[in-house]
């Protein structure tokens, strides 16, 4: 198993751009979900999903869109990128009520 | 939301012993979970703990919980520079699916 495959491992993009982060798990996990996180600011809810067709908020929703179209992919869409949208970003993947699998992180820098 | 509470630094001699301490929220969580984040890494599950349990060993680490004060502590025995790192709590909450996770404690090992 590869457990949570995120891509791309980096990215620089500019003001207003889009893009699409990538990340599928091979675990039949019904819960994903994005997080992205911030020096002394720990790790904050984006958006989830409890399974394919459902989605919800997280914590920090403003600029991110979010699918789950199969039980494996959850993509995350940056819609107009801003700088305040510089991070980490992590997905990670869980059954229910139990311990999360995180991929290896993307670091974005919107300039 | 309420807060999973954890000091920010921790620094220890190599050899000694850390204790990392945390705060949780939810006293019907099932689980709570520490997780390990080295430099540059995604975050990785080091140990968890079952909520009807008080204390759980493994290896060098050990996880404490006290139910009625809602306080996790990992242990960690005999402290080397390779657990450098930022540790997080977790625990989740009732609604059963988001994993509510601290800010993280990051371990200085000096030699």
């Amino acid at each position: 198993n590869a457990g949570v495959t995120q891509t791309p491992k980096f990215q620089v993009l500019k003001t207003g751009q889009s893009m699409t982060l990538q990340c599928a798990q091979d675990m039949n996990h019904e819960y994903m979900s994005w997080y992205r996180q911030d020096p002394g600011m720990g790790l904050r809810l984006i958006h989830y999903s409890v399974g394919a067709g459902i989605t919800d908020q997280g914590e920090v929703p403003n600029g991110y869109n979010v699918s789950r179209s199969t039980t494996e992919d959850f993509p995350l869409r940056l819609l107009s990128a801003a700088p305040s949208q510089t991070s980490v970003y992590f997905c990670a993947s869980s059954l229910r009520g139990r311990e999360a699998f995180f991929g290896q992180g993307t670091r974005l820098t919107v300039v | 939301g309420e807060d999973v509470e954890q000091s920010l630094f921790l620094s220890v001699r190599e050899g000694d012993s850390s204790v990392i301490n945390c705060t949780y929220t939810d006293s019907s969580s099932t689980y709570l979970y520490w997780y390990k984040q080295e430099p540059g890494a995604g975050l990785q599950l080091l140990t968890y703990i079952f909520s009807n349990m008080d204390m759980k060993q493994d290896q060098r680490l050990t996880v404490l919980l006290n139910k009625k004060d809602k306080h996790l502590s990992l242990r960690i025995a005999d402290t080397q520079t390779g657990d450098s790192a930022i540790y997080f709590c977790a625990e989740v909450p009732n609604s059963g699916y988001a994993l509510n996770f601290g800010k993280g404690t990051s371990l200085l090992v000096t030699p």
